[in-house]
Formats: structure tokens, sequence, C-alpha cells
């Protein structure tokens, strides 16, 4: 089945600064890669998606890059936010299947 | 703007004892998810309907996990008897039939004493 494997586990930065978190997977299959932001106590929230037709996606502050070759894709925030501060989960799913399979998460800290 | 309902959102309960989830996905979307979140680790998918039919339940723990969606619209997840390790946030989430995008539910925070 597909793994995902997410780094890093936490990335603490400076408000203003940029993050950038990166995930793995091993299924050349996996077409559709989605990002959640998840607040403590609260759902997971879909921030941005992109599918393997299209390496780039933005969204005002947010960004996902994806490298099909190397099967990995990155979310990038530029301009941080204290209240970007959260666990960020990165997924990928097959065709057909939607069945969803996550990262661990990073914990993003942003500092006034 | 819909979103998934979950009940109760908080559930302490003694190991042994039987537990029940329930949840009730946005309208229209026929596709429906159980997942497990352990403190510190992404959602694992449990079980995964679509309409009343379970389409993939090759994780759930048979032996004391049963999911069922019996009108194809809300669905119960039940735990009995409940052990320490299932202490974890079970969160529900649905999607329209055929689409990848998937809206997550609050949860319930199971804890097992």
């Amino acid at each position: 089945g597909e793994n995902v494997e997410q780094h890093p586990s936490t990335l603490s930065v400076q408000e203003g600064d940029s993050a950038v978190i990166k995930c793995t997977y091993s299924d050349s299959a996996s077409n559709y890669f989605p990002w959640y932001k998840q607040e403590l106590g609260k759902r997971p929230q879909l921030i941005i998606d992109i599918r393997s037709n299209v390496g780039e996606k933005k969204d005002q502050r947010i960004a996902v890059t994806l490298n099909k070759t190397a099967k990995h894709f990155s979310l990038h925030i530029t301009e941080t936010q204290p209240e970007d501060s959260a666990v960020y989960f990165c997924a990928a799913s097959i065709p057909w299947g939607s069945t969803l399979t996550f990262g661990k998460g990073t914990m993003l800290l942003v500092s006034p | 703007e819909a979103e998934v309902a979950q009940s109760p959102r908080y559930k302490i309960t003694e190991k042994s004892q039987a537990v029940a989830f329930w949840c009730d996905p946005i309208s229209g979307h026929a596709t429906l998810y159980w997942y497990r979140q352990i403190l510190g680790q992404g959602p694992e998918l449990l079980v995964q309907f679509q309409d009343e039919s379970v389409v993939d339940d090759s994780q759930l723990p048979k032996d004391r996990f049963s999911a069922e969606r019996l009108k194809g619209v809300d669905s119960t997840l039940k735990i009995q008897p409940a052990e320490l390790g299932d202490s974890a946030m079970y969160l529900c989430a649905s999607s329209l039939a055929g689409q990848e995008t998937q809206y997550f539910g609050p949860g319930t925070r199971l804890l097992v004493l």
C-alpha cells in the first residue's frame, strides 16, 4: 500500500519568514495530494491540493509543488503569521480508491 | 457552509464497556469515511462507505469494531469492548461520489480508562 513520509515533524519560524514542509510517497500511481491544517482540538481543514497533472499550485500565501519523478511534494507558506501555527498533514491517494494515506504531521509554530 | 457533524465530541469510558460514535455527512455526499487519529500522528482509515455499502474495511479491527450506514446517510461506529489502546480521536469525513476531496467532522475524542 501507499506510504507517506513527512518532514520535519516540528518547525519553528519567526513571523514573516517562509516555511516549507516536505512529503514523499511510495506509490507511483498516486495522483491526488491534499494538505490539511489542524488547529489544536479542531477538525482537519483542507488548505490546498494538487493533482498529478499539475506541477505547482498557488493560493495567496500558500503554494504546493509536486515532483512526480522523485515522488515528493512540498507545502510552502510565505509571510507566515502566528495564526498559521497548527499541525499540517500531507496525504496521497491513488486513482479510484480515493482512500487518503496521511503523513505523520508537522507542527508549525510561528513566533511573533 | 455545510459541515460534517459528529457526536459526542468527547467520551470517557472504562475498558470493556461499549461505546458508539455518530456521524452525519454533508448532504449529498455518498462517500463516508471513519478515521482514527492517535495523538501526534496522522489519521488512519478504519472504514469507507459508498452509500450503504462498505468499500474498504481492511484496517478495521473487526473483533471489536463495527460500522454501519444503514440508509446511506448517517453512520455509527461502535467499539465493544473498548480497550485502553482505543484512546484516540475518531474522525468522520465525507466526499461526493468519485471526488477525492474529503471534508472532516470535528471528531470524537475517546478516553478509555
